[in-house]
């Protein structure tokens, strides 16, 4: 799995909490990003970073921070869950090119009641 | 507006037989097309890419067959295993624009039975 690790892998939250999803590489890749997977919508870019504390929102980021303090780690948090964002979280990490292959964590599976 | 249309939804062949998954797009500055394969449980891994210079691209039982024209690519599974039951996903990109410009469609189930 490409050195990826993503933590929790599964998770249940009540509506209104907060709720920190971690990712951490040991590629050394410069280029981090978090998706979510829902059924009919296929993989969607929240977030994604360049760089230790270079950070850019993706195509459904509302409701959604990220931070990177160390080139290993990328987190992904959600201020206050809502059951909207019940879904699978996936950190995927990439070389600098445009052509160059995402490789996926296994995933984070959040549910939130 | 979705820039990657993908069909179908889901997909059930007998072993043996040839899954044919259909992308189109829109963006006709799109120059890097890969497909992701991705098992239950797990994330999406890459399978096989092309680029537009090339019409067709084999890589084992898998081909990708490409349209600029059309701008429609397609996978194809020869002899089909019940190992190959997956969710595949076709993607488009431009290469100077970084991976994060990658757009993905829906995604195709596929099922192939013993």
């Amino acid at each position: 799995d490409a050195g990826i690790t993503q933590s929790p892998r599964h998770k249940v939250t009540e509506t209104g909490t907060p709720v920190t999803l971690r990712c951490h590489q040991t590629e050394n890749h410069r280029y981090m990003y978090w998706y979510r997977q829902d059924p009919g919508h296929g993989l969607r870019l929240i977030h994604y970073s360049y760089g230790v504390k270079d950070t850019d929102k993706g195509e459904v980021s509302d409701g959604y921070s990220v931070s990177r303090s160390k080139t290993e780690d990328f987190l992904l948090t959600l201020e206050s869950a809502t059951s909207s964002q019940t879904s699978v979280y996936f950190c995927a990490i990439s070389g600098s090119a445009g052509d160059s292959p995402l490789h996926f964590g296994n995933g984070t599976r959040l549910t939130v009641t | 507006q979705q820039q990657v249309k993908q069909s179908p939804q889901s997909l059930i062949v007998q072993k043996g037989g040839i899954p044919i998954i259909n992308c189109a797009y829109e963006n006709t500055a799109f120059d890097y097309f890969p497909w992701y394969q991705q098992f239950p449980g797990k994330g999406p891994a890459l399978l096989i890419a092309i680029r537009p210079d090339v019409s067709e691209k084999k890589e084992g039982r898998f081909t990708i067959s490409f349209n600029k024209s059309a701008k429609q690519f397609s996978l194809h599974i020869m002899d089909s295993q019940p190992g190959d039951s997956a969710t595949y996903f076709c993607a488009a990109s431009k290469v100077q624009g970084g991976s994060e410009k990658l757009v993905f469609g829906k995604g195709t189930k596929l099922t192939v039975n013993p």
